[in-house]
């Protein structure tokens, strides 16, 4: 079974509205954590936001949040006022307690931002 | 952020020949690195985990006579494309980390690998 599921190959958003990208993950260790990255045209993996597994709040960095749901392991990233910088490929990832070599990535999603 | 440099950016090689890419984390020491590549429009594949002075452990699939890694210190660790071959074309991205769980990985800019 895949580690980390991103169904959304590509998104389209209109400039200053908000936006959610899919994540979905799946482990069996209680300890765990999750990461969001962005990749511009560019090439660079660009750390964004991080949420673990105990956290009891939803972590925000700016203008993005992370939609946690344990019970349906789902950890979905809000992107607020969207804007045409924010075009990329996101990738959600995961890394659990009982391993630290590893990082789990999705497969991607290409969001384009429209003026 | 802590910053991870990757030297080259870009490279351009005759088949047959080696090519050393290096990955060094500037300002913080870095117990394991990884070495990914991508294709393009794909998502990142891990080619090895590399812990500062011991054996890399490589994925499944991956030669590592062919993908030669040295993690000499806690921040520098290289990778070495031996007798590159045009199907070695592609971006290879190296990152840095801490052993935590809440330790992201800092990733290096990547290098452009195009064997002719």
């Amino acid at each position: 079974a895949q580690k980390i599921t991103q169904t959304q190959p590509g998104m389209f958003v209109q400039e200053k509205e908000a936006v959610t990208l899919d994540c979905t993950y799946d482990t069996s260790d209680p300890s765990y954590g999750l990461f969001w990255y962005k990749q511009p045209s560019s090439g660079e993996m660009i750390f964004l936001i991080y949420q673990g597994s105990y956290d009891q709040q939803n972590a925000t960095e700016g203008r993005y949040s992370l939609n946690f749901q344990k019970a349906r392991k789902s950890a979905n990233l809000v992107i607020s006022a969207s804007q045409l910088g924010d075009s990329a490929m996101y990738f959600c990832a995961m890394r659990e307690g009982n391993n630290f070599n590893k990082f789990y990535f999705g497969s991607g999603t290409k969001l384009n931002v429209k003026p | 952020g802590a910053v991870v440099s990757q030297h080259p950016s870009w490279v351009i090689c005759k088949s047959g020949t080696s090519v050393k890419i290096e990955c060094r984390s500037l300002d913080f020491q870095a117990t394991t690195m990884f070495w990914y590549r991508q294709f393009p429009k794909q998502s990142l594949m891990l080619m090895a985990t590399s812990n500062e002075g011991s054996k890399a452990t490589y994925e499944q699939g991956v030669e590592k006579d062919k993908f030669l890694i040295n993690h000499a210190s806690l921040t520098l660790s290289t990778l070495t494309v031996t007798s590159a071959h045009p199907e070695d074309s592609s971006f290879y991205i190296c990152s840095a980390t801490r052993q935590a769980l809440q330790e992201t990985q800092y990733f290096g800019p990547g290098t452009r690998l195009l064997v002719l």
